[in-house]
């Protein structure tokens, strides 16, 4: 089945530093993949996403690029921003048109400090 | 306008009670999804409803009952309330004959709380 592991925090950062948040996924086929923000709370909001290998999304600053040999997903900003406090989700949805649902990881809270 | 749209936005209620969730999407999307978001914020999809028929029902207890009235609604109805059915409740919808272009809206969650 589909599996989504990215790095558990939280992950405390200083603002204006350079965030990386690790993920990788399992699953069969071709699948799309995504990054969701949740600001405490409220709901999900997307903040990116790829839905072949090599795209690059990106939003507000945030990238991922869909590595198919690494299979992974990696979130990266360059500078961030006591705004940018909010639990991370990576996610995937299968190659077949999405009624199955996402796969989710477990989320990475990210705490930036003034 | 709400594009997705959950009632009630928090819901107190005790042990052995039963209650309802309600979700509307007004996107005119086919499929429609319910998630529990557990205390420890792990994600994890219930159900998926594509033009009122049910798609997937993951390992979820029959105490919960999905029902679609029609496209753009999809209920969430669960008996016999329990302590670990504590949660925020997600509703979602999606456009699934658009291809992996799509993706899935979320509710704004209804948090549940069984005493």
């Amino acid at each position: 089945g589909n599996s989504v592991t990215q790095m558990e925090g939280p992950v405390t950062l200083s603002e204006e530093a350079f965030l990386t948040i690790n993920c990788t996924y399992t699953a069969t086929g071709y699948p799309s993949l995504f990054w969701y923000v949740q600001y405490p709370g409220e709901g999900l909001q997307l903040l990116l996403k790829a839905t072949k290998a090599d795209d690059k999304g990106s939003n507000k600053g945030f990238e991922a690029t869909y590595r198919k040999e690494t299979t992974s997903f990696h979130l990266e900003k360059g500078s961030v921003q006591v705004s940018d406090s909010a639990v991370y989700f990576c996610a995937l949805e299968n190659s077949g048109g999405g009624a199955d649902g996402l796969t989710f990881g477990k989320g990475t809270h990210l705490i930036i400090q003034p | 306008d709400t594009a997705v749209s959950q009632t009630p936005k928090y819901l107190v209620t005790q042990m052995g009670n039963d209650k309802s969730i309600k979700c509307e999407q007004n996107l005119g999307h086919d499929t429609m999804y319910w998630y529990k978001q557990d205390s420890k914020k792990f994600l994890k999809i219930m159900f998926s409803y594509n033009n009122k028929e049910l798609i997937i029902n993951e390992t979820v207890p029959n105490r919960f009952s999905p029902k679609s009235p029609d496209k753009a609604h999809l209920n969430l109805h669960i008996n016999s309330l329990e302590l670990g059915d504590s949660a925020v409740y997600f509703c979602a919808s999606r456009d699934t004959s658009g291809g992996p272009q799509e993706t899935q809206y979320f509710g704004p969650g209804t948090r549940l709380l069984v005493l």
